[in-house]
């Protein structure tokens, strides 16, 4: 049973440029949601999908936009990169019903170093 | 929305000592979660609290929710090595949205 699968693991982008960050969730799990990791930080909530549309979204500017498949894969696109959005891209996955009681799966994550 | 409070931001012990993070809120928490991340690795899911009081024990690790629901705690007995790295404590808001504390980086001296 594969768990939460990210790719790229690594990557180095320039100023200006755009990213395209991909996670696969664990078996079973229709639920997506993205997270940014500042280094010594905790992981901040980006947006979550379910049934292919945003559900919520943290306080990220629109340069951030996302895309879930009818598989519940899921892109993260950030465009005009900056400096600051060096970070640690996290997707977790879970079950939309499970309410209170769910357990979000993080993958590995992808590092992206902004130069 | 809620918000969670971590201390301490650091704790450096020997190895065998107790350690013990906290997690605080100016409001009543409906739940808790914890969540270890090791060096270089993703957050790894280790319990929830939803209970008023509520205490479980998992081998070494104790973890308690206020009576109040306003705060938690992560206690762990007899530190190995293997418990290096950064613990967070996490509400869920809405629909399984994390807000996460800013977490406890234990490292352990041998």
């Amino acid at each position: 049973d594969a768990g939460v699968t990210q790719s790229p693991t690594h990557l180095i982008k320039t100023r200006g440029q755009q990213v395209t960050l991909r996670c696969s969730p664990k078996s079973g799990h229709d639920t997506v949601s993205w997270y940014q990791q500042a280094l010594g930080q905790g992981p901040q909530f980006i947006f979550q999908y379910y049934e292919e549309e945003e559900r919520q979204r943290g306080n990220f500017p629109d340069r951030f936009s996302g895309h879930q498949f009818p598989n519940y894969s899921s892109e993260l696109n950030v465009n005009a990169l900056l400096l600051g959005d060096s970070a640690l891209y996290l997707c977790a996955s879970s079950l939309w019903g499970g309410g209170l009681s769910t357990e979000a799966f993080f993958g590995q994550g992808t590092r992206l170093t902004v130069v | 929305g809620q918000q969670v409070m971590q201390i301490p931001q650091y704790q450096h012990v020997q190895e065998g000592e107790d350690f013990t993070t906290y997690c605080n809120s100016s409001t009543t928490l409906s739940n808790i979660q914890w969540y270890k991340q090791r060096p270089g690795g993703h957050p790894v899911f280790l319990i929830q609290l939803v209970k008023s009081g509520e205490v479980k024990k998992q081998k070494r690790l104790t973890f308690q929710f206020g009576e109040a629901k306003k705060n938690s705690s992560l206690h762990i007995t007899a530190t190995q090595t293997t418990d290096v790295g950064t613990y967070f404590c996490a509400v869920i808001q809405g629909a399984q949205k994390l807000v996460f504390g800013q977490g406890t980086r234990l490292t352990i001296n041998p």
